[in-house]
């Protein structure tokens, strides 16, 4: 099973652009990269997938090296409302969480 | 936007009592599961099922634990005989397929499970 690795914890302003990056060095060739965003005491909300190169959406963007042994999480001009836990997973036959990072966005 | 219902929202019962926690997956998803969170503490797989049976569980879902599909449209978790240690927000997610699709699990809101 892929382990990830993520920050603990970032702090970011109203406005600026987040990256959080993600380390996951055993994915297996068939495992997709996911994210989700969790505010306290609601369920994981889907964020974005891919598998390799960058995939966008209305929410973010997800960026994955040739290799896949990483990926980063690119929210564009955040805001308080994005203060949250995000987390990355890699999806085999289920999602296995890990602790996330916990994005503080200040205003 | 599809939901996945989960009832109730919160739920206080007595240590070794059974509860039922139910949830209403999205209508054209086809993988149902639970999980559960713990206050403080990361989210933990518990089982999943399709295909009116368990495809895989967890250690902590143990002989205490079961789940059912009983109509068709609700899917429920079944503790039978609660501890104390049972107290978490247990949700309830579904999906389309098992992998190599782009919308993601959808999680419900979650029954805050209180075990006095």
């Amino acid at each position: 099973l892929a382990k990830t690795t993520q920050p603990i914890s970032m702090d970011s302003y109203e406005g600026q652009e987040v990256n959080i990056t993600c380390s996951h060095n055993n994915i297996a060739t068939n495992d997709y990269i996911t994210w989700y965003q969790q505010f306290p005491s609601q369920g994981p909300r889907f964020i974005i997938q891919g598998y390799k190169t960058k995939v966008t959406n209305e929410v973010a963007s997800l960026f994955i090296p040739a290799d896949r042994k990483s990926s980063t999480l690119s929210l564009p001009r955040v805001s308080l409302s994005d203060t949250a836990v995000y987390y990355c997973l890699v999806l085999t036959d289920k999602l296995i969480f890990g602790t996330g990072t916990r994005l503080q966005v200040f205003p | 936007e599809p939901e996945v219902t989960q009832t109730p929202s919160h739920q206080v019962t007595q240590m070794g009592q059974e509860v039922i926690l139910r949830c209403v997956p999205i209508s054209n998803h086809l993988y149902f599961y639970w999980y559960r969170q713990i206050l403080g503490q990361k989210v933990e797989f518990l089982v999943s099922f399709y295909n009116n049976e368990i495809s895989e569980k967890s250690e902590i879902f143990d002989d205490q634990f079961s789940v059912e599909r009983p109509d068709g449209s609700n899917f429920t978790l079944k503790i039978r005989s609660t501890k104390l240690e049972d107290s978490a927000m247990y949700f309830c997610a579904s999906s389309p397929s098992r992998r190599d699709f782009l919308g993601g699990y959808t999680f419900g809101s979650g029954t805050r499970l209180t075990v006095v």
